[in-house]
């Protein structure tokens, strides 16, 4: 069974901090995905990575970092933490390399709220 | 214009139901599709794929209509288990999320 494991469930912060996200999973996949999920908009893509220190931006990249030193591993940075990032925060891996037709499997989420 | 649009509802049918939902998707050159299914405050989980010959699953049933752009899921026999918001995946060059339509399946 694919498991995808997310640092915190919960997790409050104030504006200009620094927040780090962390993603690991455990099945060797090589995609790993970030999306911000809110009320009325749906999953959007942050960042994305098809290998070790690759990554991609996705529609909403502005604010974020990424850094993906192990296969395992994809973390996800708020370099100055703002209000409007205030979100539920997802991450997703797929096994690769056929991208168009895999699976995405979710971590549980970590709901951050920046005040 | 979205990638994806979904009616998000919500849906709220009795037990014993059935009930479909449809979505439709801007990109004609999309590859694949599928049904993702996500309980409240959870992360969202496959359903199902959509194929080109629609495909079935127990009492889902998921068809994909390429010349209208749109594909629909068929839920047959409701359960309360089944009351959760299912969200339509299409990928093009990466995954689209439409919004999810929320269903409430009433004892």
């Amino acid at each position: 069974d694919v498991k995808v494991t997310q640092s915190s469930r919960y997790l409050v912060k104030r504006t200009g901090e620094k927040v780090f996200l962390e993603c690991v999973q455990d099945m060797d996949h090589e995609n790993m995905f970030w999306y911000r999920q809110d009320p009325g908009l749906g999953l959007r893509l942050i960042y994305f990575s098809y290998d070790v220190k690759m990554k991609e931006k996705g529609d909403i990249p502005e604010g974020y970092s990424v850094s993906r030193e192990k296969k395992e591993r994809f973390s996800l940075i708020l370099e100055s933490a703002s209000t409007n990032q205030t979100s539920m925060y997802l991450c997703a891996s797929s096994l690769g390399p056929d991208r168009a037709q895999e699976t995405q499997y979710f971590g549980p989420g970590t709901r951050l709220l920046v005040l | 214009r979205k990638e994806v649009e979904q009616d998000p509802g919500p849906f709220n049918v009795p037990e014993g139901a059935t009930v479909a939902f449809n979505c439709t998707y801007s990109n004609s050159a999309s590859q694949s599709f599928f049904w993702y299914r996500q309980d409240c405050r959870k992360e969202p989980k496959l359903l199902m794929s959509v194929y080109s010959s629609g495909n079935e699953d127990g009492r889902f049933t998921a068809q994909l209509n390429r010349a209208s752009q749109y594909i629909s899921l068929l839920i047959r026999d409701s359960k309360l288990s089944d009351s959760a918001t299912y969200l339509c995946v299409v990928n093009g060059n990466q995954f689209y999320f439409g919004t999810g339509t929320s269903l409430t399946v009433i004892p």
